[in-house]
């Protein structure tokens, strides 16, 4: 257990309307990432973290942005929510120095 | 990021046979994952590999990365009905990088 909690676990959303999913750890690690699993595609990148205030984008960036003021808390924000963000949203920390990244329970999101 | 080739798509075993599965890519990792996802849960990280040839064993499962950096394997011995799952493997090239995945394998067990 690497200590890793998502918030909302599901949510239902409206074309259009902002949307904010939280991603809350509790043992200090330095990189946290958002990552989207659609079927067929797998786990894409969408943005990570390297430290507070620290992002950068990853492989499907576009419509998303996020925010790390403190530490222990990654936030991913859909501004204006389109059906194709329709997806599960996993979070995920790395252990600094290390490779293996370890998983939250994922959001499932839905956008009409 | 690059997707991993991953093989077989799905797999319907009885309970006591062995399974195989794996992954190629077409970039040099510099570590492997493998992981497995339940439904409705994130992926677990059930085995990493650093180095080409290492050969790993967690239990019944034994994953290996291969020679040329470039794919690994997954064996399960003596399959169980909690085998069932999505396996997915994961190759990175560094610490802070981001995971490149395989589409997953589908693992059905009858008992």
């Amino acid at each position: 257990d690497a200590g890793i909690t998502q918030s909302p676990r599901h949510k239902v959303t409206e074309t259009g309307t902002p949307v904010t999913l939280r991603c809350h750890q509790t043992e200090n690690h330095r990189y946290m990432y958002w990552y989207r699993q659609d079927p067929g595609h797998g786990l894409r990148l969408i943005h990570y973290s390297y430290g507070v205030k620290d992002t950068d984008k990853g492989e499907v960036s576009d419509g998303y942005s996020v925010s790390r003021s403190k530490t222990e808390d990654f936030l991913l924000t859909l501004e204006s929510a389109t059906s194709s963000q329709t997806s599960v949203y996993f979070c995920a920390i790395s252990r600094g120095g290390q490779n293996e990244q370890f998983f939250g329970p994922g959001t499932r999101l839905t956008v009409l | 990021g690059q997707q991993l080739n991953q093989s077989p798509q799905s797999m319907f075993i009885q309970e006591g046979e062995d399974v195989s599965m794996n992954c190629t890519s077409s970039s040099i990792f510099n570590t492997w994952l493998w992981y497995k996802q339940d439904p409705g849960e994130g992926p677990v990280l059930l085995i990493a590999l650093y180095k080409a040839g290492e050969l790993t064993s967690n239990g019944r499962l034994t994953a290996q990365f291969g020679i040329t950096r470039k794919d690994s394997f997954l064996n399960i011995s003596a399959s169980i009905p909690s085998d069932v799952g999505i396996y997915f493997c994961a190759g990175v090239r560094a610490p802070g990088y981001a995971l490149n995945f395989g589409k997953g394998t589908s693992l059905l067990v009858t008992p």
